[in-house]
């Protein structure tokens, strides 16, 4: 089955502990994704990958870090500088069309989420 | 930051009612995508519009593009009690490679 993971499912964290968010795809994709969505809200851009051994911050990075030693894997950690962590986590991935007749990212395929709770 | 606004935020109707979502936005895309997400899930891609197209159907759904007003729609025909979720609009913007999500409308399809 080809497709997007992520784990765990929930995840608590006590304050000042860092915690990590698995994500893995097995679809070829170059591009992976990290969106955090707040209760009622959109998706915020955390961070984003177009290749391995490269990523560059979104909208919301500070808090966070990631690393992209594989194409398949796209580890997020939550570390403790993040105030407020509690949120819902998903991660996706695309094919991202390079090139001069390049239109960049088509649709993004997405994992199923991690729901952070800080205790 | 939030690109694209959807609106209605929330949208009641029943089972066979036509529903109409619309998206706006603020910068110049190269594509726009509608994306529907059931409650506590992730998200699955509905359909993708590029900004040279005006108008392109999937099954029951219609998409319409108007890059000069900056906005678009989404048309669900005949909806089914199936039908409720969020649906986002997504914009993919000039000069990044990232898409930049609304805040997205809740959809109720009363049986």
């Amino acid at each position: 089955d080809g497709g997007i993971t992520q784990s765990p499912k929930y995840l608590f964290r006590k304050e000042g502990q860092n915690v990590t968010l698995s994500c893995e795809q097995n679809l070829n994709h170059d591009a992976m994704y990290w969106y955090r969505q707040d209760p009622g809200q959109g998706l915020r851009l955390i961070y984003y990958s177009q290749i391995v051994n490269d990523f560059q911050k979104g909208d919301i990075a500070e808090g966070y870090s990631v690393s992209r030693e594989k194409k398949e894997s796209f580890p997020l950690t939550v570390t403790s500088a993040q105030k407020n962590p509690t949120a819902f986590y998903l991660c996706a991935s695309s094919i991202d069309r390079q090139g001069v007749l390049a239109g960049g990212p088509d649709e993004q395929f997405f994992g199923p989420g991690t729901r952070l709770t800080v205790l | 930051s939030q690109q694209g606004e959807e609106d209605p935020q929330a949208l009641s109707i029943q089972e066979g009612e036509n529903a109409t979502m619309n998206c706006s936005y603020k910068t110049s895309i190269n594509n726009l995508q509608w994306y529907r997400q059931n409650s506590g899930r992730g998200l699955v891609h509905l359909i993708l519009i590029r900004s040279n197209e005006r108008e392109k159907h999937s099954g029951r759904l219609r998409v319409t593009l108007d890059t000069s007003k900056k906005s678009s729609s989404l048309l669900i025909t005949a909806s089914r009690a199936a039908d409720t979720a969020s649906y986002f609009c997504a914009t993919l913007n000039m000069g990044r490679r990232a898409l930049t999500f609304g805040s997205g409308t809740r959809l109720q399809v009363q049986p």
